[in-house]
């Protein structure tokens, strides 16, 4: 089974902080994705990546960033965290083209900008 | 451009009554569509996925979906639901871009 872990289940950090989420899967699959989880607003793509030191923007990517420096870690960075940054973030990876295979999530991270 | 409408944001069963949860999509060619669920507090896991093919398509937990092409349809169903089933349920699209578009979610309650 694949298995994509996030760094933290829960993170508190202050407004201003910069703050990094990790995400590491173990089953080599070439693309990986950052969405943020709202009520009412489903899954929103904030950055994607198709291969090492590639990234591409999603529909949301302001105030965000990423780093993919090895296959299997992702990492989405908010360089000044502000509130309405507060949210669910998850993670997932997917094999192949992006549009026709199943994407493997984390368990999220549930984000707190104080 | 393609994109996903789950009509019904909370819908409330009885324990082992049927259940449809329904899910349109706006494609112009056949598109690939997949149902998510998330349990409370964890990520989403793969319901069932439909390519092309025969338009009744199983997935795990007893679920299955149909594809309507004339309708632009892609319901999930389950015969009888247990509790265990409580959760929010996503309808996704894929087609020729790059991402997968993720519909706004269908949380299910389910009274004993």
């Amino acid at each position: 089974d694949v298995k994509v872990t996030q760094s933290s289940r829960y993170l508190v950090k202050r407004t201003g902080e910069k703050v990094f989420l990790e995400c590491v899967q173990d089953m080599d699959h070439e693309n990986m994705f950052w969405y943020r989880q709202d009520p009412g607003l489903g899954l929103r793509l904030i950055y994607f990546s198709y291969d090492v030191k590639m990234k591409e923007k999603g529909d949301i990517p302001e105030g965000y960033s990423v780093s993919r420096e090895k296959k299997e870690r992702f990492s989405l960075i908010l360089e000044s965290a502000s509130t309405n940054q507060t949210s669910m973030y998850l993670c997932a990876s997917s094999l192949g083209q992006v549009s026709n295979q199943p994407q493997h999530f984390g368990d999220g991270t549930r984000l707190s900008i104080l | 451009a393609q994109s996903v409408t789950q009509p019904d944001i909370h819908i409330t069963v009885s324990e082992g009554a049927s259940l449809e949860l329904r899910c349109n999509y706006s494609y112009g060619a056949t598109p690939y569509l997949f149902w998510y669920v998330q349990s409370p507090g964890q990520g989403l896991q793969l319901l069932l996925k439909y390519f092309s093919g025969d338009t009744l398509v199983q997935g795990i937990k007893g679920f299955e979906a149909e594809f309507k092409r004339s309708q632009s349809s892609f319901n999930l169903r389950k015969p009888s639901v247990h509790w265990s089933d409580a959760a929010e349920y996503f309808c996704a699209v894929g087609g020729y871009t790059d991402k997968l578009i993720f519909g706004t979610g269908t949380r299910l309650q389910v009274f004993p």
